[in-house]
């Protein structure tokens, strides 16, 4: 079955600092992988889509990227805000393709330091 | 706009005792899911309705869990005789199937369910 990973360790960074966050999958080629952040107590919110044809995308501070060899995404926020603390999910849409069934991995809690 | 709406938004029962949740998507959005996440972990997938068909169903889900979705607009959860480990965040989240970003979900503030 299909299987995400992502460091379940939190991620310290210093203000104004790049956070860079993995996502691995294994078992499965996926035709697009999303990335949400959630914060305590509520549900996660939508930030990114990118798609197996798309090596990179960008939205604001915001910057994900898709190695379909690797089968790896690295999701990147710039100039990073203690309001960025957070947790940030990966997921992919389960096997077969077109079933908008969706996997999330456990997650990566962020601690944007002032 | 309103957003995907789930109620209660926390409850507490005793094991054995049958809970039932509710959730109200964005209107027209005829995709709608449901998860359960527990501390420090992602969501996992329990089901998911088109209109007001489900179309598959998590083998993790055990018998005592059911969902319906009667008009194809909100749905219930409910669990029967509660247990302990049932306790989690119960996610709702919604999509629209011909919309271009069909892919991506809306999800509500959840329900976070204790079994003392």
């Amino acid at each position: 079955s299909q299987k995400i990973e992502q460091n379940s360790e939190a991620l310290n960074i210093q203000e104004g600092k790049t956070a860079t966050l993995t996502c691995n999958y294994t078992n499965y080629s996926p035709a697009y992988l999303q990335w949400y952040r959630q914060d305590p107590g509520r549900g996660p919110v939508f930030l990114l889509l990118i798609r197996e044809n798309e090596k990179e995308k960008r939205k604001e501070r915001l910057k994900v990227t898709f190695d379909t060899t690797l089968k790896q995404s690295l999701f990147h926020i710039t100039a990073s805000q203690p309001a960025d603390s957070a947790t940030y999910l990966c997921a992919l849409e389960g096997a077969p393709r077109g079933t908008y069934k969706y996997i999330f991995g456990t997650g990566t809690r962020l601690k944007v330091l002032a | 706009d309103t957003g995907v709406s789930q109620n209660p938004r926390h409850k507490i029962t005793k094991r054995g005792q049958n809970v039932t949740f509710r959730c109200d998507p964005i209107s027209e959005h005829n995709r709608l899911y449901w998860y359960r996440q527990t501390l420090g972990q992602g969501p996992e997938f329990l089901t998911y309705f088109q209109n007001e068909a489900q179309l598959e169903k998590s083998r993790l889900l055990s018998d005592r869990f059911s969902a319906e979705r009667p008009k194809g607009s909100f749905s219930t959860l409910e669990i029967q005789r509660t247990e302990q480990g049932d306790s989690a965040m119960y996610l709702c989240a919604s999509s629209l199937d011909w919309d271009r970003d069909s892919e991506k979900l809306f999800f509500g503030s959840g329900t976070q369910l204790s079994v003392l």
